[in-house]
């Protein structure tokens, strides 16, 4: 059974860098055929896609968040990280790691559990 | 890319049926065989319930169902038991940049 678990701070300060990875055990990220994820959801909002990695580095970025996002992997420890920097209180939000399978599209099978980040001074 | 559209709310009494609708365009739920739908229960994250319009996980009751004409897409819950009453989002592919696009989100009360 594939596990993800949300890590980092809950607090961040206007204009800085979020940073939050995502370990995932159960399953390894090298294995490949997985495009490993992040959205968030705002306060009581719906559902906003972020982007994701796949094993091998490659990623792709949600346009609207392009300029400020950067995920990362580190399959020596099965972890992927997200980075969105210059924050505002507008990215203050519950933060999920995710498993997806594509196939003509992302279908996020696994998710963690979620981590609130606000941002606030 | 704007959201796609679900009702704010539907609800109805154990043992009903209930349907839930997402209304895209032909650029994303209309032009591909790509919506799913995810539950979420308050304090939780969401889980997949139907992908590819009407595919089912293994594990999920076949109490949902889902279906698609033209640019709306459906979720159906039959036989509604109290443990549906949560949050229901649908997603598509969009061949806009943005690749996936969520729904609004629609809250099921179990009468």
């Amino acid at each position: 059974q594939v596990q993800l678990q949300e890590s980092g701070p809950g607090l961040v300060k206007p204009s800085q860098t979020l940073s939050l990875t995502c370990t995932v055990s159960g399953g390894s990220i090298s294995s490949g055929g997985y495009y490993w994820s992040w959205i968030r959801q705002h306060p009581g909002k719906g559902l906003e896609w972020i982007g994701y990695i796949y094993y091998s580095g490659s990623t792709y970025y949600n346009p609207s968040l392009k300029s400020r996002v950067t995920i990362s992997v580190d399959t020596s420890k099965n972890q992927f990280s997200l980075k969105l920097s210059s924050v505002t209180a507008a990215d203050t939000a519950v933060y999920y790691c995710a498993r997806a399978r594509y196939s003509g599209s992302l279908k996020f099978d696994y998710w963690g559990q979620g981590t609130l980040v606000t941002v606030s001074s | 890319q704007s959201a796609l559209t679900q009702p704010a709310s539907v609800s109805g009494s154990p043992g009903q049926s209930i349907t839930i609708s997402c209304t895209g365009t032909s650029s994303d739920v209309g032009g591909y065989n790509y919506v799913s739908w995810y539950q979420q229960h308050p304090g939780k994250a969401p889980k997949l319930m139907i992908y590819d319009v009407s595919n089912r996980p293994s594990g999920v009751s076949n109490r949902f169902s889902g279906s698609k004409s033209g640019n709306t897409a459906s979720l159906t819950i039959s036989g509604l038991q109290a443990e549906d009453e949560a949050d229901y989002y649908c997603s598509s592919y969009t061949s806009s940049s943005t690749l996936e696009v969520f729904g609004t989100g629609t809250k099921v009360t179990v009468l």
